[in-house]
């Protein structure tokens, strides 16, 4: 069965830290991993990665995935209380349009 | 109005009642879905749509109805809930490019917040 796994589950850092997130995947005919970030409702996107090695990059977040360890990490530096939220990882896979979602990680940013 | 916008944003229901749910694209996409979001659960997929025909429909049961009247508006007809369907209802859409990656990237709206008592 396909599944996504991401670690920690909750984390709790001080403004200005910098913290990685995980995202592990056990699926067949993957396609392409994505990152969202949950606030308060709407998930919003901020990666769609599909390529080993490849990092992606947006102000103080960054991304990459590994095909080869069938994981990817998210990474934001000098962090700041307004990226307290719950991050998302999913996996497309296949040729339909389904993804395979983890459970998140809540991040809280202490000022 | 922009993205993807849901109605309403609460709704309160006792088991009883018919009540549904709506969700509105601007985004030009042919493809939407709806989605339960539980405490500590992943996403559960309910239902996809590509170019209003029903794609998929993972196991609902069928007090959940959808409907799809045309590529930017997306409906989800409640009927006889059960208490623990109580959970956030996110639709999201994107462009279907059959089983291209690009497809993957979904655009949720804001959910709707429902309460079965």
């Amino acid at each position: 069965e396909d599944k996504v796994v991401q670690s920690p589950l909750s984390l709790v850092v001080h403004e200005g830290d910098t913290v990685t997130l995980n995202c592990s995947y056990e699926v067949t005919n993957f396609r392409s991993l994505l990152w969202y970030k949950q606030e308060k409702k709407a998930p919003t996107f901020l990666f769609m990665l599909t390529s080993s090695g490849i990092e992606k990059k947006s102000g103080r977040l960054s991304s990459i995935l590994d095909k080869k360890e069938l994981s990817s990490i998210l990474n934001i530096t000098a962090t700041q209380t307004g990226d307290s939220a719950i991050y998302l990882c999913a996996v497309g896979v296949g040729n339909n349009r389904k993804l395979i979602w983890g459970l998140g990680t809540s991040l809280a940013v202490n000022p | 109005e922009t993205g993807v916008t849901q109605t309403p944003r609460h709704l309160v229901m006792g088991m009883t009642n018919k009540k549904s749910l709506k969700c509105e694209q601007h985004l030009g996409h042919n493809a939407m879905y709806w989605y339960k979001q539980s405490a500590k659960k992943p996403l559960e997929l309910m239902f996809v749509y590509s170019l209003e025909e029903r794609v998929e429909n993972n196991s609902v049961p069928s007090r959940f109805s959808p409907e799809c009247p045309n590529s930017s508006h997306l409906f989800l007809h409640l009927h006889t809930l059960q208490p623990e369907d109580s959970a956030l209802y996110l639709c999201a859409s994107s462009q279907d490019r059959r089983g291209a990656s690009s497809t993957d990237t979904q655009y949720f709206g804001p959910g709707t917040r429902l309460t079965v008592l």
